[in-house]
């Protein structure tokens, strides 16, 4: 059951373009979320966070989007660069259970 | 400014064998945190830690144990290890909860049983 989706395992785009990555949630319960970015043979970085009370949080290249009432949030790459190839996951919690939920990571190719 | 140390980095392990792996942070973080990561299944977590002494389970617990003795150092213990137990093994620590810098994750573990 997981509470936590990233439906597509995989994305590519070309360098300059926007990359757009999903994660859908089942849990109304989560209130706080991130994303990271992980490189081969590297544990996961971290990039950006938002809380429930925001639809939306920027930092330089990247934003990240939440939607709750359809339980889903999107990080956007703009523009994309070849540096940015990597697995992307999505993480939620509810706060109470001091812990967070991850999603099963979508691979960017970003194309030169 | 070592982060989060994971040892071993690679380990290759007999079915039946048992091992413990080490995680130390020198961030002052209360929580810590065992996941493994499998190929479509993302990062799993494993059991936790919200200060130094305790344990709590998390989605995967069945057949590791975890010891918080010292702030610093949170270790996973396979005490008799299966080839499903093959995997990488990530620690990751964080101050709070709601820090917006997230976790600091180790560099992982490669865990081979065979």
């Amino acid at each position: 059951d997981q509470q936590v989706k990233q439906n597509s395992p995989s994305l590519s785009v070309q360098e300059g373009r926007i990359s757009i990555l999903n994660c859908d949630y089942t849990n109304s319960m989560f209130d706080y979320f991130l994303w990271y970015k992980k490189y081969p043979a590297e544990g996961p970085t971290f990039l950006i966070s938002i809380s429930s009370i925001k639809d939306k949080n920027e930092d330089g290249r990247f934003t990240v989007f939440l939607n709750k009432s359809a339980k889903h949030l999107s990080l956007h790459i703009v523009p994309s660069q070849p540096g940015d190839s990597a697995v992307y996951f999505c993480a939620a919690s509810d706060g109470g259970t001091y812990k967070y939920i991850f999603g099963t990571g979508t691979r960017l190719k970003v194309l030169a | 400014n070592a982060g989060v140390t994971q040892t071993p980095k690679f380990r290759v392990l007999k079915t039946g064998q048992s091992m413990t792996l080490l995680c130390a942070q020198d961030m002052n973080h209360e929580y810590m945190y065992w996941y493994r990561q499998d190929p479509g299944m993302g990062l799993r977590l494993i059991h936790y830690s919200v200060g130094e002494g305790t344990t709590a389970k998390g989605e995967v617990p069945d057949g590791y144990n975890v010891s918080r003795l010292k702030k610093q150092n949170f270790l996973l213990g396979l005490e008799s290890a299966a080839p499903s137990q093959t995997s990488v093994y990530f620690c990751a620590s964080s101050y709070d909860l709601y820090t917006s810098s997230g976790y600091t994750f180790g560099s992982g573990t490669r865990l081979t049983v065979v």
